[in-house]
């Protein structure tokens, strides 16, 4: 079946710096994928949509200045969260599907981000 | 409104028990849907897809009602393993959308 591997699992960092997060299909190729959010006991909220070859499409509210979205080929997508502070401290988790149904979407193993 | 809505939970049921989970969706152009498990600090994974003539897998069975925009899910004979949030996901045109959540615990 479909895997996405993302990394890294968790990462701590300072504030004000950036980290990036990397979502790969491992075996399909993804024309799209979807970045998500989860705060504690709160449900998935969907940052943006990357699709390949062109700019990321960002949902009302989220600051496309400070969380870079890059998927410059089928199977990559980055996201960076440029000068994070406490509050970006959250599970980011990505998505993919590989174009061919809606038959539900494949997730990333999600990467818990702590900025102290 | 929410666009997706579900049973706030949290459910705590014992061994054995039958438990059902409800949710409702606004967006009556919705094309498909589905039920997630996640685990504590784990990603979701899917469970399964919701049909509208129904389907059962084990012991899950996923209903739709389109026509009342609502979704549900049985799980019978619950076991300890069991023990998740279970989230309602709705697709529309690619985008999908999440239900908060609901917590089930099952008891020994």
């Amino acid at each position: 079946g479909a895997v996405v591997s993302q990394h890294p699992s968790w990462v701590i960092c300072k504030s004000g710096t950036s980290v990036k997060i990397e979502c790969r299909s491992l075996d399909f190729q993804a024309t799209t994928m979807f970045w998500y959010r989860q705060f504690p006991k709160q449900s998935l909220m969907l940052m943006a949509t990357s699709n390949e070859g062109s700019k990321a499409t960002y949902e009302q509210g989220v600051e496309k200045d400070k969380f870079l979205i890059n998927h410059a080929s089928l199977t990559l997508s980055t996201l960076t969260v440029t000068s994070a502070h406490p509050e970006d401290s959250s599970f980011y988790i990505c998505s993919a599907r590989s174009g061919v149904s809606n038959y539900g979407y494949t997730f990333g193993s999600g990467t818990r981000l702590t900025v102290v | 409104r929410k666009e997706v809505e579900q049973d706030p939970g949290p459910f705590n049921v014992p061994e054995g028990a039958t438990v059902a989970f409800n949710c409702t969706y606004s967006n009556s152009a919705s094309q498909s849907f589905f039920w997630y498990r996640q685990d504590c600090r784990k990603e979701p994974k899917l469970l399964m897809s919701v049909y509208s003539s129904g389907n059962e897998d084990g012991r899950f069975t996923a209903q739709l009602n389109r026509a009342s925009q609502y979704i549900s899910l049985l799980i019978r004979d619950s076991k300890l393993s069991d023990s998740a949030t279970y989230l309602c996901v709705v697709n529309f045109n690619n985008d999908m959308r999440f239900g908060a959540g609901t917590r089930l615990t099952v008891k020994p």
